[in-house]
């Protein structure tokens, strides 16, 4: 079993529309990060989240970290092509390795 | 984007024969890392280096061996590939361990062990 546990593992949705994907554990994480994955390329680090209830943002990408710390979202407001890929969540259990859920391949049709 | 070299790209080996992957960084980052990455697991730490010839085992480490030697090369050995070992490998680097780590990705190995 997975320690980060991320949903939907695929979606497809349409240029425009918004999207909400989900990283959860029942382990608690002094920080999480995301990143994004294109084909045939390292994953590459988005935002890092240090404090429970924190909310972030980037661009049209708003990244918020659970109040307990044992979860994160990532919402795509008016998703564009651009954004397909896979988005990876990490985090630090407290013992200096991270670990990285399977990721959301997410695939924006224009 | 970050200086970080792997080499080969891509890699079809047969069972039962030795591989060496190099990963090769101009940042100067102390901590450089390898990971693997396969369907419905996302990336998985083998080994880790935080300094040079100062290597630790990560989650995957079986079958795997790492060496150091210099600060901008660290090196991935399969002693005996086998065909569980087919796998997409990245080497990540980074100047911080814990809350403030930011890894950087290297573009990635693709090994077929037949």
């Amino acid at each position: 079993t997975q320690l980060l546990e991320q949903s939907p593992q695929f979606l497809s949705i349409q240029e425009g529309e918004n999207l909400t994907v989900y990283c959860n554990s029942s382990s608690v994480f002094s920080s999480l990060q995301w990143y994004r994955q294109e084909p045939g390329e390292g994953p590459v680090l988005l935002v890092t989240v240090v404090t429970g209830g924190e909310v972030k943002k980037l661009k049209r990408l708003t990244f918020q970290f659970g109040d307990a710390r044992k979860d994160s979202s990532l919402h795509i407001t008016a998703a564009q092509p651009g954004d397909t890929g896979l988005y990876l969540c990490a985090g630090d259990a407290n013992n200096n390795d991270m670990r990285f859920g399977a990721g959301t391949r997410l695939t924006v049709k224009p | 984007d970050a200086g970080i070299t792997q080499s080969p790209r891509h890699k079809v080996t047969e069972t039962g024969t030795p591989v060496t992957l190099r990963c090769h960084q101009t940042e100067n980052h102390r901590y450089m890392y390898w990971y693997r990455q396969d369907p419905g697991h996302g990336l998985r730490l083998i080994h880790y280096s935080y300094g040079v010839k100062d290597t630790d085992k990560g989650e995957v480490s079986d079958g795997y061996s790492v060496s150091r030697s210099k600060t901008e090369d660290f090196l991935l050995t399969l002693e005996s590939a086998t065909s569980s070992q087919t796998s997409v490998y990245f080497c990540a680097i980074s100047g911080t361990r814990g809350d403030n780590e930011k890894l950087f990705f290297g573009s990635g190995t693709q090994l077929s062990v037949l």
